[in-house]
């Protein structure tokens, strides 16, 4: 069973760069994935940030950014801020109607 | 602005029958290429995929759940609804509807607030 993953944990200074990235125990993921990335703090429902690897939801601010870095998708936190700090989960689409969430990565800023 | 709401017992003893339904308003479930779906969050972990139905009743589900999941839609109330049986704690959690846009975009884009139900006798 294919799993998807990510980091458990990333730290960024504030006004810093973080990459997070989501990938597969077996393969690599491409667009043909449509990766989604969500932004959820605690007691919230997630928020949608990027799908489509690089599209961002309406009102995402553009320090977010999605893409395919090697063989994982990345989401690209540029000039990080206080508020940034949530977990962070990517979704794949496996292909006959299935989804998958990764185990999320819990960012912290300081 | 569409607008998503879960409800259904906070409480299920262990073997029986978890039902929740969602309710959404602000716009149509009979839309086309808009699937309708239900994630969970057990208490300090990642979320996971439950399945998502179509206004057609087509339905796709996760394969670890899929023997115990049950997935339906109303389109005369505007509502969808999870059934999940034998549940035991593990299946304890936050459990949110969502919007599922499908196609060649793949995406979750309205989230409802999230109801949670414990499996506790």
């Amino acid at each position: 069973q294919t799993v998807v993953t990510q980091e458990p944990s990333f730290s960024v200074s504030p006004g810093g760069t973080v990459t997070l990235t989501c990938g597969l125990t077996s393969g690599s993921v491409s667009t043909s994935y449509y990766p989604s990335w969500y932004q959820q703090t605690p007691g919230q429902s997630p928020r949608t940030l990027i799908y489509s690897t690089n599209t961002r939801s309406s009102g995402v601010p553009d320090r977010f950014s999605g893409s395919i870095l090697g063989n994982k998708a990345a989401l690209t936190i540029t000039g990080a801020q206080a508020d940034d700090e949530s977990d962070y989960y990517c979704m794949l689409y496996m292909g006959s109607g299935i989804s998958v969430f990764g185990g999320g990565t819990k960012l912290t800023v300081l | 602005q569409l607008q998503l709401q879960e409800s259904g017992p906070g409480l299920v003893r262990p073997s029986e029958t978890l039902s929740l339904t969602c309710t959404v308003s602000g716009g149509s479930i009979n839309t086309d290429n808009l699937y309708w779906g239900w994630i969970r969050q057990p208490p300090g972990q990642g979320l996971e995929w439950i399945g998502s139905i179509y206004y057609s009743g087509s339905a796709y589900c996760n394969p670890s759940l899929k023997s115990r999941v049950t997935l339906s839609v109303d389109t005369s109330k505007n509502q969808f609804s999870l059934r999940l049986i034998s549940v035991t704690a593990a299946d304890t959690g936050v459990y949110y509807c969502a919007r599922h846009v499908g196609g060649g975009i793949q995406k979750f884009d309205y989230w409802g607030q999230g109801t949670l139900v414990t499996v506790s006798s």
